[in-house]
């Protein structure tokens, strides 16, 4: 019930495409949902988050859509250019707790 | 204005040995959390320190422990090393906001730690 499940596991995308990243969670009480970025070397780094108040967030070129009947959450990255490549996480979790569940990640390469 | 500082940036142990990992903080921040992120995969919480005491703990053993001074700096212990044990462990630190405790997570880039 802890789990969130994120996919792909890698995405290849032409530049200026746009990237789409799923993730879906069990734990009806989760009521933060960040999506960081990685890239090689580093710490993750926060992107964009959204409660589930909110279906849709838009920050920039990167958007989230969220639809708390279907328990799912995905992130758009419009325009996608190489410097986006990355590993992208989504996480989940409890703004009364301390701690977030992290999907495995979503290998991003973005093609010139 | 210095993010989240972690040391060292490689560690290399054998089995059965003990670790230290160290972190300071973002500026302003008073939150720490420990993560683990093993090759290929997403963190994992460890544990979360605020005002000195462990508030809230993932699913790891007690050879994982913690501290956290009055400066907000903390350590991670790692005792008994095991080879499952490797992995980048991170720190985050974030400023306590009542019941909000998922304030945004600011990551230090991580302590290698590799056990032979």
């Amino acid at each position: 019930q802890q789990q969130v499940k994120q996919s792909p596991q890698s995405l290849i995308v032409q530049k200026g495409g746009i990237s789409i990243i799923n993730c879906a969670y069990e734990n009806t009480a989760f009521d933060y949902f960040p999506w960081y970025q990685q890239f090689p070397g580093k710490g993750p780094a926060l992107l964009i988050a959204i409660r589930p108040d909110v279906s849709e967030k838009k920050e920039g070129r990167f958007t989230i859509s969220f639809n708390k009947s279907a328990k799912q959450f995905s992130l758009h990255i419009m325009d996608s250019q190489p410097g986006d490549s990355a590993t992208y996480f989504c996480a989940a979790g409890e703004r009364s707790q301390g701690n977030l569940i992290f999907g495995k990640g979503t290998k991003l390469s973005v093609k010139p | 204005d210095a993010g989240v500082t972690q040391s060292p940036t490689h560690l290399i142990k054998t089995r059965g040995q003990q670790v230290t990992l160290r972190c300071s903080p973002k500026s302003g921040h008073d939150t720490v959390s420990w993560y683990q992120q093993a090759l290929g995969q997403g963190p994992q919480f460890i544990f979360q320190y605020y005002e000195e005491e462990e508030r809230q703990r993932g699913n790891f053993p007690d050879r994982f422990s913690g501290h956290q001074f009055p400066n907000y700096s903390s350590e991670l212990n790692v005792n008994a090393l095991l080879l499952g044990d490797s992995a980048l462990y991170l720190c985050a630190s974030s400023v306590y906001q009542g019941a909000n405790y998922n304030s945004p997570l600011h990551f230090g880039n991580g302590t290698r730690l590799t056990v032979t």
